[in-house]
């Protein structure tokens, strides 16, 4: 079975700074995509950024970006300049295989000091 | 992007009462709907995937009749929380798609459910 590690609860940093934050996974499929959400205190679940596993190419999208390790099964975030509206919880998730639902990790929530 | 809506965004009901949720596509056809459950400060659960016109599909340990799913047209699909108990107090989120087979989920704005 798939699973998704997220391994830090929580992370914090300054604000404008870069902070990059560490999920994991395990498959045996070789198609499959993976995703970033966050989680404001909304509690509305925001996609942030995904990608495909067949690219190679990692994923950005603006001040996010991803570093996609296919063959250590790592998918990490990062977050440039970060803002104070950046704080949220974020969560990795996998879609793939026969399998069409979301794995989900557990969470980091990020803290933005001011 | 695609909006999912939900009604309502907070319920309070008393022990023994049913509820329900609904979870609606705005400006598309969703052929899949997915029911999260959200515990404080966890990451989400599936409770069951729903596909217009046929049964829902539920997760192991989700009790079907105690969380009743309609998927009755492509834009709505509905969870009824029946015999509600202080335990089934909750974030419930609801998520669409085009299909079952697309990667891209839809996230509606969750209902907190309360009940008393």
């Amino acid at each position: 079975a798939q699973t998704v590690t997220q391994s830090q609860p929580e992370m914090s940093v300054q604000e404008a700074e870069t902070v990059t934050l560490s999920c994991t996974y395990d498959t045996s499929e070789s198609d499959y995509y993976l995703f970033w959400y966050k989680q404001p205190p909304s509690r509305q679940m925001i996609l942030v950024i995904r990608q495909e596993a067949y690219k190679q190419q990692n994923a950005t999208e603006n001040r996010f970006s991803v570093n996609f390790q296919k063959a250590a099964k790592s998918f990490s975030l990062k977050i440039s300049d970060s803002q104070l509206g950046d704080a949220a919880m974020y969560f990795c998730a996998y879609q793939g295989g026969s399998n069409y639902q979301l794995i989900w990790g557990a969470g980091t929530k990020l803290i933005i000091k001011p | 992007g695609a909006v999912v809506s939900q009604h309502p965004s907070r319920v309070i009901c008393k022990s023994g009462t049913s509820v329900k949720i609904e979870c609606r596509s705005l400006d598309f056809q969703a052929t899949t709907m997915f029911w999260y459950r959200q515990f404080p400060k966890q990451s989400l659960m599936l409770m069951a995937t729903s596909n217009e016109g046929s049964k829902a599909t539920y997760e192991q340990g989700v009790e079907k009749d105690k969380f009743l799913i309609n998927h009755a047209s492509l834009t709505l699909s509905t969870l009824t929380v029946t015999s509600a108990h202080p335990e089934d107090s909750s974030f419930y989120i609801c998520s669409a798609s085009l299909s079952a087979r697309t990667y891209e989920q839809y996230f509606g704005p969750g209902t907190r459910l309360t009940v008393t």
